[in-house]
């Protein structure tokens, strides 16, 4: 069966400073993987997706993404995070063996202290 | 209208009581997905509608959860007799579906159950 995990359940880092969020899924085959932030009182947005090819992708928002097959891994990382980004983000995985059906991980809450 | 719109936005109800939440996708979109968000439980998978084909119902929690899309668009969540577990916000999302695409959610509608 399909898992998404996300081990850490709140991160706070400084304005400027680096961030790297973790997931690691549970998949049998080639998976798709998203990640989506959801700020305070809004909806869920797309940040980035991978499907296949350049295993690096850029999202919006400065954020990028690496998925490492050997370590089932997508983790998602920004160099210099801004108070703006204070929110929850979500790792998803979904796959054409399960019927293309998105599965989240239980999400991480950023906070930035200035 | 331009994005995936729910209704109510909010309800409260009696323990006991039938719930129905309504879901309008993006004109066009195939997929039509249900979550649940519960605080500090991510966004939990209910049912996923593609098209013509059965709906993947496997994240449904009990009997008393069922869901059914009209012509291929808009759908509706009912849950009976409601419990006091069931209080969550409930997130509609559509996708062009195919493959497993971006997801455009809606605002969520939040039910309290006293």
């Amino acid at each position: 069966a399909q898992s998404v995990t996300q081990p850490d359940i709140h991160i706070t880092v400084s304005e400027g400073a680096s961030l790297e969020l973790r997931c690691n899924y549970s998949y049998g085959a080639t998976p798709y993987l998203f990640w989506y932030v959801q700020s305070p009182g809004q909806g869920l947005q797309l940040l980035l997706k991978y499907f296949s090819g350049d295993t690096l992708v850029q999202g919006i928002k400065g954020f990028e993404a690496e998925f490492k097959r050997s370590q089932s891994s997508f983790n998602l990382r920004k160099p210099s995070v801004h108070w703006s980004d204070a929110a929850e983000y979500f790792c998803a995985v979904g796959a054409k063996e399960y019927g293309n059906k998105l599965v989240f991980g239980a999400g991480t809450i950023l906070r930035v202290k200035s | 209208g331009a994005g995936v719109s729910q209704s109510p936005s909010n309800k409260v109800t009696e323990k006991g009581k039938d719930v129905e939440l309504r879901c309008d996708p993006i004109s066009g979109h195939t997929a039509l997905y249900w979550y649940r968000q519960s605080l500090g439980q991510g966004l939990e998978f209910l049912i996923y509608f593609q098209g013509n084909s059965a709906p993947d119902k496997s994240g449904l929690p009990s009997d008393r959860f069922s869901a059914e899309r009209t012509g291929g668009s808009v759908s509706t969540l009912t849950i009976q007799r409601t419990q006091q577990e069931d209080s969550a916000v409930y997130l509609c999302a559509s996708s062009l579906g195919g493959s497993a695409g971006e997801l455009f959610f809606g605002e969520g509608s939040r039910l309290t159950v006293l």
